[in-house]
């Protein structure tokens, strides 16, 4: 089975800090996705990664950034956390092939609260 | 322009009882993929069912069964005989040829079974 895997279920960060959230998949899927989750508005794309140092902006990539330096791994980051960032993120991998598009395979999520 | 519309936000059932989820879809692109996934307490995204546009056959899976009408744009999810354990946020979403790899999420129906 595709895992995925988020380093952190639980972050407590003050204001202006920087702040990096690792997300790592093992089974050499090319997509990458990250999204916030806020009550009423669903799932949010932050950013997304076809391919190793290849990014591409979601619907709400104020305030962030990523990093792809290997497959496996996508990391987001709070360039200086703010509390309109406390929210859950949620990394996502995906494998699309001739045969059509497989789902995403989701982390477990980090709950990011910033004070 | 590719769009998820899930209307119900809160549902909440007595247990036994059976219970359908609404989605409704938008697009413009001849293949696209539609899929359920559900959001338990503990937060990970898991993946119940996969359709694609060109298989309009109805499916069932153990108390879950899905409706697929591409003639008004919907997959609509019922669960029969509910239990307290289907108690989670449930998302429809969408991906095209045109999106990409995108996914598309509807905001998310909550759903409660009272024991």
């Amino acid at each position: 089975d595709v895992k995925v895997t988020q380093s952190s279920r639980y972050l407590v960060k003050r204001t202006g800090e920087k702040v990096f959230l690792e997300c790592v998949q093992d089974m050499d899927h090319e997509n990458m996705f990250w999204y916030r989750q806020d009550p009423g508005l669903g799932l949010r794309l932050i950013y997304f990664s076809y391919d190793v140092k290849m990014k591409e902006k979601g619907d709400i990539p104020e305030g962030y950034s990523v990093s792809r330096e290997k497959k496996e791994r996508f990391s987001l980051i709070l360039e200086s956390a703010s509390t309109n960032q406390t929210s859950m993120y949620l990394c996502a991998s995906s494998l699309v092939t001739g045969g059509g598009h497989y789902g995403y395979t989701f982390g477990s999520g980090t709950r990011l609260t910033v004070v | 322009a590719q769009k998820v519309t899930q209307a119900q936000t809160e549902i909440s059932v007595v247990e036994k009882e059976d219970v359908t989820l609404d989605c409704v879809y938008e697009t413009r692109d001849t293949t696209y993929y539609l899929f359920w996934y559900k959001q338990p307490p503990s937060g990970e995204l898991v993946f119940l069912i996969r359709r694609n546009s060109f298989d309009e056959q109805n499916e069932i899976s153990g108390r879950y069964s899905w409706n697929f009408q591409k003639s008004t744009s919907s997959f609509n999810f019922t669960i029969t005989a509910s239990q307290v354990v289907d108690s989670a946020v449930y998302f429809c979403a969408l991906t095209s040829t045109q999106t990409g790899n995108q996914f598309y999420f509807g905001t998310g129906t909550s759903l409660t079974v009272i024991p």
